[in-house]
């Protein structure tokens, strides 16, 4: 079946834009990360959806991030105001109810920003 | 929070050696340790997970041990082939919080040498 997509695959912004990052879980999985893996760099947690839950927005690392979660199931991350530290790839992944900790990446959204 | 660490960094072996690469965990509630492969420019993708109540898992040329003792748990490749080299995550996680994040180590770098 489908995976996790995301859109753009890339995107160019300059310093002081917003911009949406999109991610389309795969159907019927209840829960949504997003990640952030600058170059050469790990996998830094953002945020993360269960269901109808309220969201850890733990790892937003400034109040210009933000996300949220429409009808269950596609999410959109938006980044305020970017700046270049912000260049990254953004990475989406969801995993299934009956099995929560096995996360499905999405191909991810490279974000730079000039 | 959990806290993983990952050793070594970076790792070149031989084809057809074995590699070896160790994850230590902080939070003893941890039950879930999954382990990724991230080739060059691709998603994270997973590749063996292994829980709380297992000692070992084998999959082909791939097996994954946990001593929750130690609190450390070690990803073995065996008989490596040049496809095996990209960056490869270990991750720990617990449903106690409700939260169900992974915490992610650093990752390695595999390197497999023809």
């Amino acid at each position: 079946g489908a995976g996790v997509s995301q859109s753009p695959s890339n995107k160019v912004t300059e310093k002081g834009k917003d911009v949406e990052l999109r991610c389309d879980p795969i159907s019927g999985h209840t829960a949504l990360y997003w990640y952030r893996q600058s170059l050469g760099q790990g996998l830094e947690f953002l945020i993360y959806f269960q269901g109808n839950s309220a969201p850890d927005k733990s790892g937003l690392p400034s109040d210009r991030f933000s996300a949220e979660r429409t009808g269950g199931s596609v999410s959109t991350l938006t980044i305020q105001r970017t700046q270049q530290e912000d260049s990254a790839v953004y990475l989406c992944a969801s995993s299934p109810r009956a099995r929560p900790y096995e996360q499905y990446f999405g191909p991810g959204t490279r974000l730079t920003v000039t | 929070g959990e806290n993983v660490e990952q050793h070594p960094s970076t790792l070149s072996v031989q084809e057809g050696d074995s590699a070896v690469i160790k994850c230590t965990y902080s939070d003893s509630a941890s039950n879930y340790f999954p382990w990724y492969k991230q080739e060059l420019g691709k998603r994270p993708q997973l590749i063996i997970d292994i829980r709380s109540n297992v000692g070992e898992k084998k999959d082909q040329r791939i097996a994954v041990t946990l001593n929750k003792t130690a609190k450390h748990f070690s990803l073995h490749i065996t008989e490596t082939q040049p496809e095996d080299s990209a960056v490869y995550f270990c991750a720990a996680s617990s449903d106690q919080t409700g939260a169900n994040n992974l915490f992610f180590g650093t990752g390695t770098r595999l390197t497999v040498i023809p």
